[in-house]
């Protein structure tokens, strides 16, 4: 069965730091690229960042550039979100997502397999 | 940076057909996919690369684009289907993937 098992979510301070893991198992993990899409509460998605097969490839939302960090080890089949001088509005379910990217006409990306998500909460 | 719009809600009665759109600039250029997100859980892929449906989603759920305007359309909706539905594309100029803002469906 293919899974995804976010953890590291927990409450911290303002301008403090957190690491996200993603455990994926079920799939040939160096077979895909990864996001992760979070969700205010009470609010709609938002892509946060998402990384190629071996991790030569990384783009972030402007949210977030320069303060999170994506990354994978594909030997150990795990993602990870470095979060850095967070912000209240960093408060959030953090998905982990499995990337597909197609071509048919042209290049297209969408998730099809998603976590359930790890809390993070930013608050003094 | 590219913006999808979606209507903030949808109403309908219970066997009746649901229509929501996601509008965005020169999107017939753009491959669109749609998520379903119950309360509570995961987003879901419903519909990708327009109009393909993943295995396990039923017929009765499907997508299409005319235009500058993307459509998921329901028929036959039942209680279950009571979720928030969510467009999405991917820029591939900026490598950025952009997530609507939702669509609630309410089931009357």
């Amino acid at each position: 069965e293919v899974q995804l098992v976010e953890s590291g979510g927990s409450v911290v301070r303002p301008g403090g730091s957190l690491r996200l893991s993603c455990a994926a198992s079920g799939f040939t993990f160096d077979d895909y690229g990864m996001s992760w899409v979070r969700q205010a509460p009470g609010k709609g998605l938002e892509w946060v960042s998402r990384i190629n097969w071996n991790g030569d490839d990384t783009s972030y939302a402007d949210s977030v550039k320069g303060r999170f960090s994506i990354s994978r080890d594909n030997a150990k089949t795990s993602l990870y979100l470095q979060m850095n001088s967070l912000r209240a509005e960093d408060t959030a379910l953090y998905y982990c997502a499995r990337d597909r990217l197609r071509y048919s006409t042209w290049y297209y990306l969408y998730m099809e397999v998603w976590g359930k998500g790890t809390t993070v909460t930013v608050s003094s | 940076s590219y913006v999808l719009t979606q209507p903030p809600s949808v109403s309908v009665a219970p066997g009746q057909t649901a229509r929501t759109t996601c509008g965005g600039n020169n999107i017939g250029s753009k491959s669109v996919h749609w998520y379903q997100q119950k309360p509570g859980q995961a987003p879901v892929l419903v519909v990708f690369d327009d109009s393909d449906r993943p295995s396990g989603i039923p017929e009765r759920i499907s997508g299409s684009k005319s235009g500058n305007t993307a459509t998921l359309t329901i028929s036959r909706v039942e209680a279950g289907d009571e979720a928030d539905y969510y467009c999405q594309v991917w820029d591939s100029s900026t490598d950025h993937v952009v997530f609507g803002g939702g669509t609630k469906l309410t089931v009357l």
